[in-house]
């Protein structure tokens, strides 16, 4: 069975902060995404990867950057912490490239939910 | 680019009595397209999926969905929900040669008893 793991699923930090995010699964996927979760707005992508050192942005990327120096974990980073950042954050991993592995759903994490005071 | 809509943000129903979750979806290229399950404080789950074949897909516990093309729509029924199906469900389309996925904004289902 796939893992996503999330490392903290409650975080409070203050504004200004800068804030990482950990993301590590265990089956060796290609592809890991980071997304936002906010009430009537469902998810949006905040950036996604699909290979070590590689990454992509998604919708909403302005704030954020990520890193992925190993294929099991990508971070997500908040350079500097602002209250509107507030939200539940979701990673999610998918195996195969582009056009091959696209049929792929993606596993998801249990959700990191942050508040930013 | 691909865009799913989910009209219904609330819907509540008795235990035992059917359901459909509503989604429709706008893409200008073929599509796979997915439901998941999202239950308190966890992460979302994957419910089913469409790829290809037949347009009726099911699940483990007895929800299913139905892919028309014509409509561009994928709803999600099941007829006869438990309280255990209390839930937040999003619907996902992602374009065939892409990595993303789009959700839509979730539809809240409430099994009262």
């Amino acid at each position: 069975d796939v893992k996503v793991t999330q490392s903290s699923r409650y975080l409070v930090k203050r504004t200004g902060e800068k804030v990482f995010l950990e993301c590590v699964q265990d089956m060796d996927h290609e592809n890991m995404f980071w997304y936002r979760q906010d009430p009537g707005l469902g998810l949006r992508l905040i950036y996604f990867s699909y290979d070590v050192k590689m990454k992509e942005k998604g919708d909403i990327p302005e704030g954020y950057s990520v890193s992925r120096e190993k294929k099991e974990r990508f971070s997500l980073i908040l350079e500097s912490a602002s209250t509107n950042q507030t939200s539940m954050y979701l990673c999610a991993s998918s195996s195969g490239g582009v056009p091959s592995g696209d049929n792929q759903p993606q596993h998801f994490g249990d959700g990191t939910r942050l508040s930013i005071l | 680019a691909q865009s799913v809509t989910q009209l219904d943000s609330q819907v509540p129903v008795f235990e035992e009595a059917p359901v459909e979750l509503r989604c429709n979806y706008s893409s200008s290229v073929s599509v796979y397209l997915f439901w998941y399950v999202q239950y308190p404080n966890q992460g979302l789950q994957l419910l089913l999926k469409y790829l290809s074949g037949s347009t009726l897909v099911e699940s483990i516990n007895g929800f299913e969905a139905e892919f028309n093309k014509s409509q561009t729509s994928f709803h999600l029924r099941k007829p006869s929900v438990h309280i255990s199906d209390t839930a937040e469900y999003f619907c996902a389309v992602r374009g065939t040669g892409a990595n993303n996925l789009f959700f839509g904004t979730g539809t809240r289902l409430t099994v009262i008893p």
